[in-house]
């Protein structure tokens, strides 16, 4: 069982859409988590940090469900810049390490 | 920001020869990590390094050797190039409390024929 298990897709959206896509982790001790982005043959780059109480960063919103050990993103008014693949991203211990998943490629159609 | 500088966007090596990819970043951070990123299989952890002088293996380190001589600059070396290596490889940066996320370079797509 992977660490770290996305749902690859591809979640095709329509523009101005709502999508929404879980990832799940098995360390019940995982410490930090953060969605990352990442473009076609491109490096990940931080989307957001995702906090115990959930929070929002403009059309983002991220939230963690320590007891069924799952972290959610969901993108409202989807827009075409929006397609990419969405990395989640677990610190499993105090050492720095971040497990990646493998990622979900969400594709925004006009 | 903190900038990470990987030295090759792309590179083609022959099967045998020895590789250099180095990393180097600007702010100070402790930690340093070598991934490899591959289709199908995500990113994969091959060393990392904690301090100038010290390293650790990853999940994936058969076949890689890396060098921290300087704060700055971590040296992932392929021994002897082969194949299966070819990749897409990511140096990544932290600071030293471990709870904040990556800052990644841009990578090295490197081919061996």
């Amino acid at each position: 069982r992977k660490e770290v298990e996305q749902d690859p897709g591809p979640f095709n959206v329509p523009e101005g859409a709502t999508v929404a896509f879980n990832c799940t982790y098995s360390n019940s001790a995982s410490q930090s988590f953060f969605w990352y982005r990442q473009d076609c043959r491109k490096e990940p780059k931080l989307l957001m940090s995702v906090y115990s109480s959930g929070n929002e960063d403009g059309r983002f919103t991220a939230q963690l469900n320590r007891a069924s050990q799952y972290i959610s993103l969901l993108i409202r008014d989807s827009k075409l810049s929006d397609s990419a693949t969405y990395l989640c991203v677990v610190t499993p211990d105090s050492w720095g390490k971040l497990q990646f998943g493998s990622g979900t490629q969400v594709v925004v159609t006009p | 920001d903190v900038k990470v500088t990987q030295s090759s966007r792309y590179l083609v090596k022959r099967t045998g020869e020895k590789v250099f990819l180095e990393c180097v970043q600007d702010m100070d951070h402790e930690n340093m990590f070598w991934y490899r990123q591959d289709p199908g299989l995500g990113l994969r952890l091959i060393y990392f390094s904690y301090d100038v002088k010290m390293k650790e293996k990853g999940d994936i380190p058969e076949g890689y050797s890396v060098s921290r001589e300087k704060k700055e600059r971590f040296s992932l070396i392929l021994e002897s190039a082969s194949t299966n290596q070819t990749s897409m490889y990511l140096c990544a940066t932290q600071d030293s409390t471990g709870v904040r996320g990556y800052t990644f370079g841009s990578g090295t797509r490197l081919t061996v024929v």
